[in-house]
């Protein structure tokens, strides 16, 4: 089963400043046939349920706000806030959807401000 | 509007039994993948079991031979039913919809979620 490992557990930024989340996977999530790679973002506040920022590595979902973007390939994956609002207060999940289930997430970074 | 409603969670005694279900307005369950993802109190998120349109089901090992999935086209609804509960299986469960629609199951929407708790 692949395992996701997520780095940090938790930062304080600064508002304004940029928030840099990583994602590791055990095994490389890239599907050659079609170039994808097989990996979203969830975004999970106090008391509600996670909402979908990425998939496909680093496609915005609709609606989500530009400051937020994905990178990376393979085994390696960033979710970037490049401007902390307060309101991104949050934390922050990765999942991997290459694999027959299960579908492993991250353990989760929690977003504050500093 | 695409929207999920859990109900059925409840508290429970280890060994009881539950069934959650999960409502659907906007689309079709049984035309798309449908999990259900739980969090246990204060820990992250854990996917548990997903039911594809063909019918064919898969589970965590952690609740395999003692949850299972199912459908009701009829009403749009999606179940969860949780046989021989411990302790571990505190947590809220979401129910998700796979997201893309086509099989490559990201999760979207959610729904709010039912809290499940075991214990004596």
């Amino acid at each position: 089963d692949i395992v996701m490992t997520q780095s940090p557990d938790s930062l304080a930024v600064s508002l304004g400043e940029r928030a840099t989340i990583n994602c590791k996977s055990s095994q490389s999530v890239l599907y050659r046939s079609n170039n994808k790679n097989y990996l979203a973002w969830y975004q999970q506040k106090p008391g509600q349920p996670p909402k979908l920022l990425i998939y496909w590595a680093s496609t915005r979902e609709s609606g989500v706000p530009e400051r937020f973007s994905g990178s990376g390939s393979g085994t390696d994956f960033t979710l970037t806030i490049s401007s902390l609002q307060a309101e991104d207060v949050a934390v922050y999940y990765c999942q991997q959807y290459y694999s027959n289930p299960p579908w492993a997430f991250g353990q989760g970074t929690k977003v504050e401000v500093k | 509007e695409v929207q999920l409603v859990e109900s059925g969670g409840g508290l429970v005694q280890p060994g009881g039994c539950l069934r959650l279900s999960c409502a659907a307005s906007g689309f079709t369950v049984s035309n798309n993948y449908m999990s259900w993802v739980r969090q246990a109190p204060g820990k992250g998120l854990e996917w548990v079991s997903v039911i594809y349109s063909d019918g064919s089901t898969y589970y965590a090992d952690s609740v395999k031979g003692r949850f299972t999935i199912s459908r009701d086209n009829s009403r749009n609804t999606l179940f969860l039913q949780m046989n021989s509960l411990i302790v571990e299986d505190t947590a809220v469960y979401y129910c998700a919809r796979d997201g893309s629609k086509s099989g490559f199951n990201w999760f979207d929407p959610w729904g709010q979620g039912t809290q499940v708790t075991v214990s004596s």
